[in-house]
């Protein structure tokens, strides 16, 4: 089945610097990837998907790309502020003619903004 | 807020008992789907439903069944709860089977001492 490694497993940025979190998958057939955010508490939350078939997406300080090739994708955020401070969690789903399994995740990042 | 709803918030039980999670889907979704998340193990899909039928299994363990009535909601039975069950459970929705957004409720936080 998939398999998705997500790194690193904490970061610690100074608000207002860059983000950046990595992923790759297994199953090359995999044609959707959403980043969800979690917060102490509370359920995830999607932030930001991308399907195979784009290879760039962006929302205000949001953006993830996506590499088919490499089985690879990132979620980047930009001018980091302190409510961004949330674990983040890749996933992948393969969508296909009779429907899809549920989402493979990732461990997940503990991104933690220093004021 | 992600307009799924699920009850109860919190659940401590004793080993060897049943308890049964319920979830509302967002108005107009007609798949819901059912994760664990452990320290562990971290997010595992259990099973989907659509529109009442069985869609995809996963990791889900025997002592573990879910359904989903006409009015679309579902329930998550757990039985003979060991002390490893103990982890929070989520219900997510979609409006269909493909291509479309799935999203997260709060989650039931199930202790089994």
């Amino acid at each position: 089945g998939e398999n998705v490694e997500q790194h690193p497993s904490t970061l610690s940025v100074q608000e207002g610097d860059s983000a950046v979190i990595k992923c790759t998958y297994s199953d090359s057939a995999s044609n959707y990837f959403p980043w969800y955010k979690q917060e102490l508490g509370k359920g995830p939350q999607l932030i930001i998907d991308i399907r195979s078939n784009v290879g760039e997406k962006k929302d205000q300080r949001i953006a993830v790309t996506l590499n088919k090739t490499a089985k690879h994708f990132s979620l980047h955020i930009t001018e980091t502020q302190p409510e961004d401070s949330a674990v983040y969690f890749c996933a992948s789903l393969l969508y296909s003619g009779g429907g899809a399994d549920g989402l493979t995740f990732g461990k997940g990042t503990h991104l933690i903004i220093q004021p | 807020d992600s307009g799924v709803t699920q009850t109860p918030k919190h659940l401590i039980t004793a080993t060897g008992q049943r308890v049964t999670l319920r979830c509302s889907p967002r108005s107009g979704d007609l798949s819901v789907y059912w994760y664990q998340q452990s320290l562990d193990q971290g997010l595992q899909f259990l099973i989907q439903y659509y529109n009442g039928e069985e869609r995809a299994k996963g990791n889900i363990l025997e002592r573990f069944s879910a359904q989903q009535f006409p009015d679309l909601h579902s329930e998550l039975n757990l039985s003979s709860l060991e002390l490893g069950d103990s982890a929070l459970y989520f219900c997510a929705s979609s409006v269909g089977l493909q291509g479309n957004t799935i999203y997260f409720g709060e989650g039931s936080w199930l202790t089994v001492v």
